[in-house]
């Protein structure tokens, strides 16, 4: 089985900082996908950024970057220079074995001007 | 970028009423889901479809829902009985090829279902 928790459900950060959003997973699958997708106001999700299990190093996506800490099984999300536009639901999710991806139950960021 | 098309973006249905939800996946997709979200909560999984039968279902999708793909472009999610339980947002997406671990779900914007 595998599960994905995200203990912050609520986050603030001030414009321009960089703000960290934390994503712990769990599976007994040594090859997995770490996805966060990004949920504004509207609804949509929307993905932001993917690590592989296998790879050696930590993604970046523009202003989006995973910090992978596979011991730990830690997949974080980091965002630097937050934007007012950054306000959103963010979802850590998880695909191993099954193939079905499983998500977190989000954490909310709001960025303050 | 190809999009997963959903229809329509918010249904209002009376409990017991039968609704049927509409997505159109990227076109050379092969997997397609259903997922729902509760409002403020995580995003549930509900079923897989894959050659034109479920590959996989979660315990939330009991008798009460079906889901088929009429005409090779469509993929409906159809709840015969609603119950209030049942308001969420439901997201249809689809990926190309599903047997990967590294693939990215592509969701549709999501249809807002209202049971009053």
């Amino acid at each position: 089985a595998q599960k994905i928790t995200q203990t912050q459900p609520g986050m603030f950060v001030q414009e321009k900082e960089a703000v960290t959003l934390d994503c712990t997973y769990d599976t007994s699958d040594q090859s997995y996908g770490l996805f966060w997708y990004k949920q504004p106001s509207s609804g949509e999700m929307i993905f932001l950024i993917y690590q592989g299990s296998y790879d050696e190093q930590n993604a970046t996506e523009g202003r989006y970057s995973l910090n992978f800490q596979k011991a730990r099984k830690s997949a974080n999300l980091v965002i630097s220079a937050s934007q007012l536009g950054d306000s959103a639901m963010y979802f850590c999710a998880m695909s191993s074995g099954s193939y079905i991806p499983t998500f977190g139950r989000g954490t909310s960021l709001i960025v303050h001007p | 970028e190809p999009e997963v098309t959903q229809t329509p973006s918010h249904q209002v249905t009376q409990m017991g009423q039968e609704v049927i939800l509409r997505c159109v996946p990227i076109s050379n997709h092969l997997y397609f889901y259903w997922y729902r979200q509760i409002l403020g909560q995580k995003v549930e999984f509900l079923v897989s479809f894959y050659n034109n039968e479920i590959s996989e279902k979660s315990e939330i999708f009991d008798d009460q829902f079906s889901v088929e793909r009429p005409d090779g472009s469509n993929f409906t999610l159809k709840i015969r009985s609603t119950k209030l339980e049942d308001s969420a947002m439901y997201f249809c997406a689809s990926r190309p090829r599903g047997q990967s671990t590294n693939e990215k779900l592509f969701f549709g914007s999501g249809t807002q279902l209202s049971v009053l």
